[in-house]
């Protein structure tokens, strides 16, 4: 079945680490997203991508990086220059274009605990 | 800048009863508007979306939505609730940015329904 998967599931990590968290499509979409998810704050966005080999900052994309290489990937690292990235990490796609009027699809989440 | 503001950060309802979870919108150019629905420990599920036309949308589980320009709002309802509606709700605006189309997204709303 085509659709976003994440991993891993659950991470937990010593500050001062830096983390890499795994999101692979298979729905041939264009547009990938990161978003982090904190109790009451919504979904706030890290970094988006329209195509390979380009990738623009969101709103929070402080003590974040990403890399698109291929279509199907779009890996976010969470950087010891974090300062709180204890949180649920949601990736998407959606078909984008520059006449994408699209819903996101989301993977099941990436819970990341800093000790 | 765009935003989204849900007015209600928790509505408590009874099974059978109705509801409404409100959403408004604040935007300097034009907008996709989207309802998404999660359960625990989830991803983010589409509910709805209004692109143009009929200012009243209809979509999956009996939840319906109406555009109001003047009133820069895109509130959501359903008739008679379920058990099975408990869910987090989030209110989104699609919007072209700098390097593609962003969504931003609303701090949520939990609806909690009590048999």
């Amino acid at each position: 079945d085509g659709g976003i998967t994440q991993s891993p599931k659950y991470l937990f990590r010593k500050e001062g680490q830096n983390v890499t968290l795994s999101c692979e499509q298979n729905l041939n979409h264009d547009a990938m997203y990161w978003y982090r998810q904190d109790p009451g704050q919504g979904l706030r966005l890290i970094y988006y991508s329209q195509i390979v080999n380009d990738f623009q900052k969101g709103d929070i994309a402080e003590g974040y990086s990403v890399s698109r290489e291929k279509k199907e990937s779009f890996p976010l690292t969470v950087t010891s220059a974090q300062k709180n990235p204890t949180a649920f990490y949601l990736c998407a796609s959606s078909t984008g274009t520059t006449t994408n009027t699209g819903e996101l699809f989301f993977g099941e989440g990436s819970r990341l605990t800093v000790l | 800048a765009q935003s989204v503001t849900q007015l209600d950060s928790q509505v408590p309802v009874f099974e059978e009863a109705p509801v409404e979870l409100r959403c408004n919108y604040s935007s300097s150019v034009s907008v996709y508007l989207f309802w998404y629905v999660q359960y625990p420990n989830q991803g983010l599920q589409l509910l709805l979306k209004y692109l143009s036309g009929s200012t009243l949308v209809k979509g999956i589980n009996g939840f319906e939505a109406e555009f109001n320009k003047s009133q820069t709002s895109f509130h959501l309802r359903k008739p008679s609730v379920h058990i099975s509606d408990t869910a987090e709700y989030f209110c989104a605006v699609r919007f072209a940015g700098t390097g593609g189309f962003k969504t931003i997204f609303g701090a949520g709303t939990r609806l909690f329904v009590k048999a």
